[in-house]
Protein backbone atom coordinates (compact mmCIF):
# COMPACT_ATOMS: atom_id res chain seq x y z
CA UNK A 1 0.00 0.00 0.00
CA UNK A 2 1.03 3.57 -0.80
CA UNK A 3 -0.73 5.16 2.23
CA UNK A 4 -1.37 8.80 1.29
CA UNK A 5 0.53 9.91 -1.89
CA UNK A 6 0.44 13.93 -2.43
CA UNK A 7 1.48 15.31 -6.10
CA UNK A 8 3.47 17.73 -7.16
CA UNK A 9 5.99 17.49 -4.31
CA UNK A 10 7.16 21.18 -4.84
CA UNK A 11 5.35 23.71 -7.11
CA UNK A 12 6.53 27.35 -7.94
CA UNK A 13 3.67 29.95 -8.93
CA UNK A 14 3.94 33.39 -10.08
CA UNK A 15 1.09 35.79 -7.76
CA UNK A 16 -2.38 35.28 -9.32
CA UNK A 17 -1.70 31.91 -10.83
CA UNK A 18 -3.80 28.97 -10.03
CA UNK A 19 -3.24 25.12 -9.45
CA UNK A 20 -4.63 22.51 -7.72
CA UNK A 21 -2.91 19.95 -5.38
CA UNK A 22 -3.80 16.26 -5.39
CA UNK A 23 -4.10 14.01 -2.13
CA UNK A 24 -4.86 10.34 -3.01
CA UNK A 25 -5.24 7.70 -0.31
CA UNK A 26 -5.88 3.91 -0.85
CA UNK A 27 -6.85 2.93 2.66
CA UNK A 28 -10.40 3.13 2.26
CA UNK A 29 -10.54 6.33 4.40
CA UNK A 30 -13.82 8.17 5.23
CA UNK A 31 -12.16 11.22 6.35
CA UNK A 32 -9.65 13.72 4.63
CA UNK A 33 -7.67 16.88 5.94
CA UNK A 34 -5.72 19.67 4.45
CA UNK A 35 -3.18 21.65 6.10
CA UNK A 36 -1.01 24.35 5.74
CA UNK A 37 2.26 24.24 8.08
CA UNK A 38 4.05 27.22 8.75
CA UNK A 39 7.20 27.88 10.39
CA UNK A 40 6.78 28.67 13.92
CA UNK A 41 2.56 27.81 13.69
CA UNK A 42 2.63 23.82 13.87
CA UNK A 43 -0.10 22.91 11.16
CA UNK A 44 -3.05 24.96 10.50
CA UNK A 45 -6.84 23.16 9.19
CA UNK A 46 -7.57 24.38 5.54
CA UNK A 47 -10.64 22.28 4.57
CA UNK A 48 -11.67 18.57 5.11
CA UNK A 49 -13.92 16.28 4.14
CA UNK A 50 -15.89 13.28 6.13
CA UNK A 51 -17.10 11.27 3.32
CA UNK A 52 -17.42 11.19 -1.05
CA UNK A 53 -18.78 14.28 -1.94
CA UNK A 54 -19.23 16.63 1.40
CA UNK A 55 -16.78 19.06 2.39
CA UNK A 56 -16.35 21.77 5.31
CA UNK A 57 -14.29 24.82 6.27
CA UNK A 58 -11.38 24.37 8.96
CA UNK A 59 -9.63 26.95 10.60
CA UNK A 60 -8.45 28.74 7.60
CA UNK A 61 -10.01 28.15 4.67
CA UNK A 62 -9.74 31.43 2.92
CA UNK A 63 -8.16 31.76 -0.46
CA UNK A 64 -8.65 27.60 -1.20
CA UNK A 65 -11.43 25.43 -2.61
CA UNK A 66 -11.48 21.57 -2.11
CA UNK A 67 -13.06 18.80 -4.12
CA UNK A 68 -13.60 14.55 -2.75
CA UNK A 69 -15.49 13.26 -6.07
CA UNK A 70 -13.65 10.11 -5.13
CA UNK A 71 -13.53 8.59 -1.97
CA UNK A 72 -10.00 8.09 -2.56
CA UNK A 73 -9.08 11.61 -3.44
CA UNK A 74 -8.95 15.15 -1.88
CA UNK A 75 -7.91 17.70 -4.17
CA UNK A 76 -6.91 21.40 -3.11
CA UNK A 77 -7.60 24.13 -5.39
CA UNK A 78 -5.85 27.50 -5.23
CA UNK A 79 -8.15 30.25 -7.88
CA UNK A 80 -5.43 33.06 -7.99
CA UNK A 81 -2.32 32.40 -5.71
CA UNK A 82 -1.19 34.57 -3.42
CA UNK A 83 2.28 35.19 -1.78
CA UNK A 84 0.24 34.65 1.87
CA UNK A 85 -0.51 31.00 0.90
CA UNK A 86 3.43 30.10 0.27
CA UNK A 87 3.48 27.01 2.40
CA UNK A 88 4.25 23.54 3.35
CA UNK A 89 0.54 21.42 2.51
CA UNK A 90 0.23 18.18 4.06
CA UNK A 91 -2.95 16.46 3.25
CA UNK A 92 -4.03 13.29 5.82
CA UNK A 93 -6.74 10.61 5.91
CA UNK A 94 -8.25 8.44 8.75
CA UNK A 95 -11.33 6.27 9.19
CA UNK A 96 -14.66 7.32 10.69
CA UNK A 97 -15.36 7.39 14.03
CA UNK A 98 -17.06 7.80 17.20
CA UNK A 99 -17.44 11.03 19.39
CA UNK A 100 -14.02 10.69 21.15
CA UNK A 101 -12.35 8.21 19.09
CA UNK A 102 -8.12 7.25 18.86
CA UNK A 103 -8.13 6.74 15.64
CA UNK A 104 -4.98 8.30 14.26
CA UNK A 105 -4.55 10.73 10.84
CA UNK A 106 -2.18 9.56 8.58
CA UNK A 107 -0.01 11.96 6.73
CA UNK A 108 1.49 12.26 3.19
CA UNK A 109 5.22 13.69 2.47
CA UNK A 110 3.86 17.35 1.58
CA UNK A 111 3.65 19.75 -0.73
CA UNK A 112 6.48 22.57 -0.72
CA UNK A 113 4.81 25.54 -2.72
CA UNK A 114 6.53 28.99 -3.18
CA UNK A 115 4.41 32.27 -4.34
CA UNK A 116 6.26 35.35 -5.79
CA UNK B 1 -11.92 27.08 21.79
CA UNK B 2 -9.32 24.19 21.74
CA UNK B 3 -5.42 24.78 22.13
CA UNK B 4 -2.66 23.60 22.18
CA UNK B 5 0.68 24.59 24.05
CA UNK B 6 4.08 22.80 24.02
CA UNK B 7 7.58 24.39 24.75
CA UNK B 8 9.42 26.58 22.35
CA UNK B 9 12.50 25.00 20.86
CA UNK B 10 14.77 24.40 19.68
CA UNK B 11 15.78 22.06 21.90
CA UNK B 12 19.32 20.86 22.01
CA UNK B 13 20.44 17.62 23.81
CA UNK B 14 23.96 15.35 23.88
CA UNK B 15 23.38 11.80 22.72
CA UNK B 16 22.22 9.58 25.55
CA UNK B 17 20.73 12.73 27.28
CA UNK B 18 16.58 12.71 29.33
CA UNK B 19 14.52 14.41 27.02
CA UNK B 20 11.13 15.83 28.43
CA UNK B 21 8.89 18.23 26.04
CA UNK B 22 5.88 20.10 27.74
CA UNK B 23 2.53 20.03 26.09
CA UNK B 24 -0.37 21.84 27.72
CA UNK B 25 -4.27 21.81 26.43
CA UNK B 26 -7.00 23.49 26.64
CA UNK B 27 -10.18 22.07 25.46
CA UNK B 28 -13.93 20.93 26.89
CA UNK B 29 -15.23 17.54 27.67
CA UNK B 30 -12.66 14.80 27.51
CA UNK B 31 -10.28 15.00 24.23
CA UNK B 32 -7.89 12.27 22.86
CA UNK B 33 -4.39 13.24 22.71
CA UNK B 34 -1.62 12.68 20.21
CA UNK B 35 2.19 13.20 19.51
CA UNK B 36 3.57 13.18 15.92
CA UNK B 37 6.72 13.17 14.40
CA UNK B 38 8.34 14.77 11.25
CA UNK B 39 11.38 13.65 10.34
CA UNK B 40 13.45 16.03 7.70
CA UNK B 41 11.59 16.33 4.66
CA UNK B 42 8.65 14.06 5.45
CA UNK B 43 5.32 14.11 6.83
CA UNK B 44 4.10 13.53 9.90
CA UNK B 45 4.18 9.92 11.80
CA UNK B 46 2.13 9.36 15.32
CA UNK B 47 4.32 8.41 17.73
CA UNK B 48 2.39 7.87 20.66
CA UNK B 49 -1.35 8.31 21.83
CA UNK B 50 -3.66 8.62 24.91
CA UNK B 51 -7.74 8.07 24.89
CA UNK B 52 -8.62 9.16 28.45
CA UNK B 53 -7.18 10.64 31.61
CA UNK B 54 -4.15 8.48 33.45
CA UNK B 55 -3.57 6.94 30.31
CA UNK B 56 0.05 6.21 29.09
CA UNK B 57 0.81 5.97 25.72
CA UNK B 58 4.51 4.60 24.75
CA UNK B 59 6.35 3.80 21.66
CA UNK B 60 10.04 3.41 20.67
CA UNK B 61 11.26 4.76 24.25
CA UNK B 62 8.96 7.54 24.44
CA UNK B 63 6.36 7.70 26.92
CA UNK B 64 3.22 10.29 27.64
CA UNK B 65 0.88 10.04 30.46
CA UNK B 66 -2.59 12.15 30.13
CA UNK B 67 -2.88 14.17 33.09
CA UNK B 68 -6.46 15.62 33.16
CA UNK B 69 -5.59 17.75 36.55
CA UNK B 70 -2.91 19.71 34.98
CA UNK B 71 -4.17 19.50 31.46
CA UNK B 72 -0.98 18.70 30.23
CA UNK B 73 0.35 15.33 28.22
CA UNK B 74 4.54 16.03 28.55
CA UNK B 75 6.88 13.74 25.94
CA UNK B 76 9.68 12.10 27.48
CA UNK B 77 12.22 9.67 26.74
CA UNK B 78 15.00 8.36 29.06
CA UNK B 79 17.92 8.60 26.47
CA UNK B 80 17.87 9.97 23.05
CA UNK B 81 19.48 9.27 19.80
CA UNK B 82 21.15 11.23 17.40
CA UNK B 83 17.99 9.60 15.10
CA UNK B 84 15.79 10.93 17.24
CA UNK B 85 16.40 14.82 15.92
CA UNK B 86 13.32 15.88 14.83
CA UNK B 87 10.28 18.29 15.10
CA UNK B 88 7.45 16.82 17.63
CA UNK B 89 4.15 18.33 17.81
CA UNK B 90 1.73 17.54 20.17
CA UNK B 91 -1.96 17.73 19.34
CA UNK B 92 -5.31 17.23 19.98
CA UNK B 93 -9.19 15.70 19.13
CA UNK B 94 -12.04 17.05 21.09
CA UNK B 95 -15.63 16.06 21.08
CA UNK B 96 -17.85 15.44 18.03
CA UNK B 97 -17.22 13.31 14.75
CA UNK B 98 -15.22 15.20 12.41
CA UNK B 99 -11.74 13.89 13.57
CA UNK B 100 -9.94 17.39 13.34
CA UNK B 101 -6.51 17.79 15.43
CA UNK B 102 -5.60 20.57 16.70
CA UNK B 103 -2.11 21.33 16.55
CA UNK B 104 0.91 22.41 19.10
CA UNK B 105 3.58 24.86 17.16
CA UNK B 106 6.10 22.22 17.21
CA UNK B 107 9.15 21.93 19.04
CA UNK B 108 12.43 20.86 17.39
CA UNK B 109 14.90 18.32 18.80
CA UNK B 110 18.46 18.37 17.89
CA UNK B 111 20.42 15.22 19.59
CA UNK B 112 24.25 15.63 19.38
CA UNK B 113 26.67 13.22 19.02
Amino acid sequence: NAGVTQTPKFRVLKTGQSMTLLCAQDMNHEYMYWYRQDPGMGLRLIHYSVGEGTTAKGEVPDGYNVSRLKKQNFLLGLESAAPSQTSVYFCASSYSMPSGGGNEQFFGPGTRLTVL
Amino acid sequence: GDSVTQMEGPVTLSEEAFLTINCTYTATGYPSLFWYVQYPGEGLQLLLKATKADDKGSNKGFEATYRKETTSFHLEKGSVQVSDSAVYFCALRGSGNTGKLIFGQGTTLQVKP
